[in-house]
């Protein structure tokens, strides 16, 4: 079956920017979705076909795709952002089904 | 308003049973198609489930052969239905859609709980 590999966790200080990785397998040749979950909350759809935002999403949340990494990228990070963070493909092999990397947890110095 | 609400989450013990519902409101679940997420306390989000519009059914390979997700329009609510429970079912149940039309998951419930222990 397919895997997402992300980073345990990012932390950077507010006003930088955020680089949270997503790898997989020539994931370049899918569609990735990200995912904002805050304490106690359901996820929110924050990217979605590997750089477009929902209506509602500010534009420091951004994304890309290529080759085996997919990249959520926060700039002028905020206190507010502070969550975790997945990826999610489809894999469309023998197993199908939506595949989730194992989660990032963004902390705000 | 648009929204999902899931129920029917609670303490069971290894290999019983349980019965979870998502009704929708101010959208109709079969136009797309709905999954079920689970989350176990501290860990990450696992898709569980997925019914098409046109009925179509898929399992992740760890609840294969004993999940089973159902769909009743009458209702506008999808369920999943959790047969031989094991402890590492444990966790918390989200539903959730594409309500936009797009493939990724723009709309998801609040969660219910299951609990499967002795």
């Amino acid at each position: 079956s397919y895997v997402l590999t992300q980073p345990p966790s990012v932390s950077v200080p507010p006003g930088e920017t955020a680089g949270i990785s997503c790898g997989g397998n020539n994931v370049g040749s899918k569609s990735v979705h990200w995912y904002q979950q805050r304490p106690g909350q359901a996820p929110v759809l924050v990217i979605y076909y590997d750089r477009d935002r929902p209506s509602g999403i500010p534009e420091r949340f951004s994304g890309s795709n290529s080759g085996n990494m997919a990249t959520l990228t926060i700039s002028r990070v905020e206190a507010g952002d502070e969550a975790d963070y997945y990826c999610q493909v489809w894999d469309t092999s023998t197993t199908y089904g939506a595949v989730f990397g194992g989660g990032t947890k963004l902390t705000v110095l | 308003e648009v929204q999902l609400v899931e129920s029917g989450g609670g303490l069971v013990q290894p290999g019983e049973s349980l019965r979870l519902s998502c009704a929708g409101s101010g959208f109709n679940v079969n136009v797309n198609f709905m999954s079920w997420v689970r989350q176990a306390p501290g860990k990450g989000l696992e898709w569980v489930a997925l019914i098409y519009s046109g009925g179509g059914m898929y399992y992740a390979d760890s609840v294969k052969g004993r999940f089973i997700i159902f769909r009743d329009d009458s209702k506008n609510t999808v369920y999943l239905q959790m047969n031989s429970l094991r402890v590492e079912d444990t966790g918390l149940y989200y539903c959730a859609t594409p309500v936009n039309g797009k493939d990724a998951f723009d709309m998801w419930g609040q969660g219910t709980m299951v609990t499967v222990s002795s």
